[in-house]
């Protein structure tokens, strides 16, 4: 079946600093991959998606791009901000079916100022 | 912009109760979930629902159930609330056969005392 596995947290950053938070995958086909982000009190807001290999996706100074070769879609961003402080989700998607979704289990970031 | 809207942000209950969430779509999407979120095991699903009157067990769907009477709201059930089922539900909904990601509520903090 699918799996997702992304770095434990919590992770703690000092403002400006870089962050990448990696994520692997297991699934069968070419599965489309996403990263959510939970602000405090609220749901999930999708971040970013790439849908087929070598894709980029990129939003708010946010990147991951889809590596197939090694079944990774790890969130990378150059200088993290207060604002940034969140829980941060990798999932993918099979085509097909019933688009059910396969989560991480989420990575907790604290930006420090 | 799809807009998932969740009856209510907070929510507490005793045990033994019947327990209904709801969750509404406005972009008349086929496919519609309802996760759990616990800390350090991301978000698990419960129930989905492709169709009206539809519904598919997802990994954990003991101890609730779910009702699809019109396409736009998707309904949860806890039959007899226990104490192990305090926690964060978060439904979801996305268009059928689209490679598109789900869009998520905010979500009900449910606790059961």
């Amino acid at each position: 079946g699918n799996s997702v596995t992304q770095m434990e947290g919590p992770v703690t950053l000092s403002e400006e600093a870089f962050l990448t938070i990696n994520c692997t995958y297991t699934a069968t086909g070419y599965p489309s991959l996403f990263w959510y982000v939970q602000y405090p009190g609220e749901g999930l807001q999708l971040l970013l998606k790439a849908t087929k290999a070598d894709d980029k996706g990129s939003n708010k100074g946010f990147e991951a791009t889809y590596r197939k070769e090694t079944t990774s879609f790890h969130l990378e961003k150059g200088s993290v901000q207060v604002s940034d402080s969140a829980v941060y989700f990798c999932a993918l998607m099979n085509s097909g079916g019933y688009q059910k979704v396969t989560f991480g289990t989420g990575t907790k970031l604290q930006v420090i100022p | 912009d799809v807009k998932v809207t969740q009856s209510s942000r907070y929510l507490v209950k005793r045990t033994g109760e019947k327990v209904f969430l709801e969750c509404v779509q406005d972009m008349d999407h086929e496919n519609m979930f309802w996760y759990r979120q616990d800390p350090g095991l991301g978000l698990r699903l419960i129930y989905f629902s492709y169709d009206v009157k539809m519904k598919e067990k997802g990994d954990i769907p003991e101890g609730y159930s779910v009702s699809r009477e019109k396409k736009e709201r998707f309904s949860l059930i806890l039959e007899s609330a226990s104490t192990n089922q305090t926690s964060m539900y978060l439904c979801a909904s996305v268009r059928q056969g689209s490679n598109q990601p789900q869009h998520f509520g905010d979500g009900t903090r449910l606790s059961i005392l």
